[in-house]
């Protein structure tokens, strides 16, 4: 079975600079997704980014990239230019391809990132 | 809109009165799911389904049923809640073929206070 470890439980940024959110995850497989989802005091379930493990370019949306390293197990988020409204859990996941697993696996998360924006 | 919506929102209840949390999609998503979110552990899955009359236990199945008898319907039941299940409760949908990421898309959460 698939692993997600989110080793912060809580981070710090002050408003305008760039935080790093680490991931790791332990897999046997060669094809899944990762995936970035913030959860704001609301608790919508909010997709930030996505990565297919096929692709070796890092996924970038707008203040949001990835920095993927597949050898190394490893998906972080950094956060450019945080804002206010950046303040979230923020969840790593995985899911394995269901082209191959047969698509029974749905998402693994991690345990969660609690960022804090100072203004 | 494309969404995944939940009913009730907000539920108190005792201990064994059954309940049923509804869930539907919009997107002919072929895959179903519940997972619970609890403090620290972050979400779980309870149950999936890839398609219709067709649904599977994932990680924390014990005290729940579902059912999938349409394919925009996937709701969650608890015949005798008990305390341990005070929990907040998420519905998700997601194609299983022709997609660029597989991504679930969640509903709005139900949370659940069984006392």
């Amino acid at each position: 079975a698939q692993t997600v470890t989110q080793s912060q439980p809580e981070m710090s940024v002050q408003e305008a600079e760039t935080v790093t959110l680490s991931c790791t995850y332990d897999t046997s497989e060669s094809d899944y997704y990762l995936f970035w989802y913030k959860q704001p005091p609301s608790r919508q379930m909010i997709l930030v980014i996505r990565q297919e493990a096929y692709k070796q370019q890092n996924a970038t949306e707008n203040r949001f990239s990835v920095n993927f390293q597949k050898a190394a197990k490893s998906f972080s988020l950094k956060i450019s230019d945080s804002q206010l409204g950046d303040a979230a859990m923020y969840f790593c996941a995985y899911r394995s391809d269901p082209t191959w697993g047969g698509g029974a696996d749905g998402l693994t998360f991690g345990k969660g990132t609690h960022l804090i924006i100072q203004p | 809109e494309a969404q995944v919506t939940q009913n009730p929102r907000y539920l108190i209840t005792v201990t064994g009165k059954k309940l049923t949390v509804t869930c539907s999609q919009n997107m002919n998503h072929e895959y179903m799911s519940w997972y619970r979110q609890d403090p620290g552990l972050g979400l779980r899955q309870i149950y999936y389904s890839m398609n219709v009359e067709v649904t599977d236990k994932g990680d924390v199945p014990e005290g729940y049923k579902v059912s999938r008898k349409e394919k925009r319907n996937f709701p969650l039941i608890l015949e005798s809640p008990s305390p341990n299940q005070t929990s907040l409760y998420f519905c998700a949908s997601s194609p299983l073929r022709d997609s660029p990421s597989y991504e679930q898309y969640f509903g709005p959460g139900t949370r659940l206070t069984v006392t």
